[in-house]
């Protein structure tokens, strides 16, 4: 089975904050990819990042950054310099071979960046 | 020019209605999707349409069908509408292809129909 974890239910930061959302997955397969997707207030689900299981390299675009570690099976995300327009539930997820394209997603955390 | 567009945006209805939301991808993608987000923001595959064949059918009462007449439509309809169906349904698509190994595709999203049944 397959499974995605995000412990933080709700963060709450101040403006220019550094602010870190975890995430821990579950899967018996080796070739996987994991995703995070951000829900603003207006609803829509945006695309922020794909990694595959192969590729263990951290990811930084802008004020974003990636932090994946198989040996902890997590696949973090970091705000720095939080601003109130990242407030919004931010969704990991993932999928593997054996599953085709169903995704997992984990049940999000909202985040709050607070003026 | 968006580019996975349903309708409608809101249906509020009441209960024992049937009612449908239609979804249309205009990016040429093989594959389409049903995911259910309850009041709890949590997101549910509900089913998963690659080139018109069902590939994913999780566990949803028969009152919900999905129908794909062509690979750019799947609609939904769902028969005896009742109060815990009330959530946001959301379509998407990816250009992932059965026969494709490559599972690095992203899923593109819909703005969601939300259901209120009363």
């Amino acid at each position: 089975a397959q499974k995605v974890t995000q412990a933080q239910t709700e963060i709450s930061v101040v403006e220019k904050e550094d602010v870190t959302l975890d995430c821990v997955y579950e899967t018996r397969d080796t070739t996987y990819y994991l995703f995070w997707y951000k829900q603003p207030p207006s609803g829509e689900l945006v695309f922020l990042i794909r990694r595959n299981s192969f590729d263990e390299q951290n990811e930084i675009s802008g004020r974003y950054s990636w932090n994946f570690q198989k040996s902890t099976s997590s696949f973090n995300f970091t705000i720095t310099a939080s601003q109130v327009v990242d407030s919004a539930v931010y969704f990991c997820a993932l999928t593997s071979d054996n599953y085709g394209q169903n995704f997992v997603f984990g049940p999000g955390t909202r985040l709050s960046v607070l003026p | 020019d968006t580019a996975v567009s349903q309708t409608p945006k809101y249906l509020v209805t009441q209960m024992g209605n049937d009612k449908s939301i239609k979804c249309e991808q205009n990016l040429g993608h093989d594959t389409m999707y049903w995911y259910k987000q309850d009041s709890k923001k949590f997101l549910k595959i509900m089913f998963s349409y690659n080139n018109k064949e069902l590939i994913i059918n999780e566990t949803v009462p028969n009152r919900f069908s999905p129908k794909s007449p062509d690979k750019a439509h799947l609609n939904l309809h769902i028969n005896s509408l009742e109060l815990g169906d009330s959530a946001v349904y959301f379509c998407a698509s990816s250009p992932w292809d059965k026969g494709s190994r490559d599972l690095n595709e992203k899923l593109f999203f819909g703005s969601g129909t939300q259901l209120s049944v009363l």
